[in-house]
């Protein structure tokens, strides 16, 4: 079956432009999380959805970081202003329903020059 | 600072043999620990978990111990096979934010025929 979804895989920017990544769930996963993995890092978490609203945003750096799931199923994760030290792995993950057992996608590579 | 900490950044076993990946945490909050698995260009797979009533879940190859007073965990494969070399990631969560996973940096696991 589909696993979780995301595109693009790679996204090169410069700084101070605006990025948006995109993930898709598992279909039928209630659940969404996002993670980011710097290089020699484990992953860190950033945000999950229950549904259409966010439920624990803690792991946001600042403000320039932003996500949405209007429809409760695809998320789009959107960077403002990037700067270098964004340049990482940005990794969603699906589960049916809130859970520590998470299915995560490929990631999108995030280089900001 | 590190909440859940790989200490072995790799390891190396031949076929056959155990594979021991170890893991410490800091915060006594944390109730529920796993072991993701991770190749290259794909995103973390989950293994195997401990819930903190419990010192030993098994599952096939794989054991995790969980000493709650020392506050490590370990992942035992045997035997190991030439599949399992990959990173290998600890994570842990608290019942207060559950699905947000914290890991360590993981240890990369070679296993040699």
């Amino acid at each position: 079956g589909a696993g979780v979804s995301q595109t693009p895989s790679n996204k090169v920017t410069e700084k101070g432009k605006y990025v948006e990544l995109r993930c898709d769930p598992i279909s039928g996963h209630t659940a969404l999380y996002w993670y980011r993995q710097s290089l020699g890092q484990g992953p860190e978490f950033l945000i999950y959805f229950q549904g259409t609203g966010a439920a624990d945003d803690s792991g946001l750096p600042n403000d320039r970081f932003f996500a949405v799931r209007p429809e409760g199923s695809v998320s789009t994760l959107k960077i403002q202003r990037t700067e270098r030290g964004d340049s990482a792995v940005y990794l969603c993950a699906s589960s049916l329903t809130l859970s520590n057992e998470q299915f995560f996608g490929p990631g999108t590579r995030l280089t900001v020059l | 600072d590190q909440q859940v900490k790989q200490n072995s950044p790799s390891l190396s076993v031949q076929e056959g043999r155990i594979s021991i990946l170890n893991c410490d945490y800091t915060n006594s909050m944390f109730d529920y620990f796993l072991w993701y698995k991770k190749y290259p260009a794909e995103g973390p797979t989950f293994l195997i978990s401990i819930s903190s009533i419990k010192d030993k879940n098994e599952d096939g190859r794989f054991t995790v111990f969980l000493n709650k007073s020392a506050k490590h965990l370990s992942l035992h494969i045997v035997p190991s096979q030439p599949g399992d070399s990959a990173v290998y990631f600890c994570a842990a969560s608290a019942y207060t934010s559950q699905g947000n996973l914290i890991f360590g940096k993981g240890t990369k696991l070679s296993v040699k025929p």
